[in-house]
């Protein structure tokens, strides 16, 4: 059964660079899109991107200047880095699985880690 | 980008009753509507994908139907555990977007 679990600071500082790792366990990495969502009591649910193995992405238009987002298949894990955060990226960040072949359909979603922008 | 709108924004009902959620799309989306259930927290779970799949291990108290604009989330006999706000998601077209939420409360 596939697992996700995402790790990172819990807090960054306006300007910096928002850092997220999706640990994959129980699955391929190579076979699936995966993608990253956040939620925050002022935006709701927020769909950041998708990205697949082969370097391929599909962002957010809205939050596409600052997202990058990568795979390591060594590590079976997916990475999210958003640069030059404000309060306003302050959020809960899910990773999870895309079992529509980039269209979208999310499941299983990893628990989820809080990240708040403050100095 | 495509608008999603959901209603009620909460609603109350008993044990065993039907409870109704509806989800309306700013433009078509044919069937690409998703309903995720998450329970008070925890994260968002698959519930119903393309409009009325059932996902897997989902129960059959819960339903999808619609296409196009308008879409509904049906849970035929609401049970304690189906305590959760329900979000719509389409997946029709990137930015993928999803609605405000209902949150589902139990008298």
């Amino acid at each position: 059964q596939v697992q996700l679990q995402e790790s990172g600071p819990g807090l960054v500082k306006p300007s910096e660079t928002l850092s997220l790792t999706c640990r994959v366990s129980g699955d391929s990495i190579s076979d699936f899109y995966w993608g990253w969502i956040r939620q925050s009591p002022g935006r709701g649910l927020e769909w950041i991107g998708n990205t697949f193995h082969r370097g391929r992405t599909n962002y957010n238009p809205s939050l596409k200047s600052r997202v990058t987002m990568s795979i390591d298949r060594s590590r079976n894990e997916v990475s999210l880095k958003l640069r030059s955060v404000t309060a306003a990226d302050t959020a809960v960040y899910y990773c999870a699985r895309d079992i529509s072949t980039d269209h979208g359909v999310f499941d299983p979603w990893g628990q989820g880690t809080l990240v708040t922008v403050s100095s | 980008d495509i608008q999603m709108t959901q209603s009620p924004s909460s609603l109350s009902a008993s044990v065993g009753d039907k409870v109704t959620i509806t989800c309306r799309a700013s433009e078509t989306i044919n069937i690409y509507l998703d309903w995720y259930q998450q329970r008070p927290g925890q994260a968002p779970k698959l519930l119903i994908y393309a409009a009325s799949a059932l996902q897997e291990g989902v129960p059959a108290r819960f339903s999808g139907s619609g296409s196009g604009t308008d879409f509904t989330l049906t849970i035929s006999s609401l049970q304690p555990e189906d305590v959760a706000t329900y979000y719509c998601q389409q997946s029709h077209r990137s930015p993928l977007s999803f609605g405000g939420g209902t949150k589902v409360e139990v008298k």
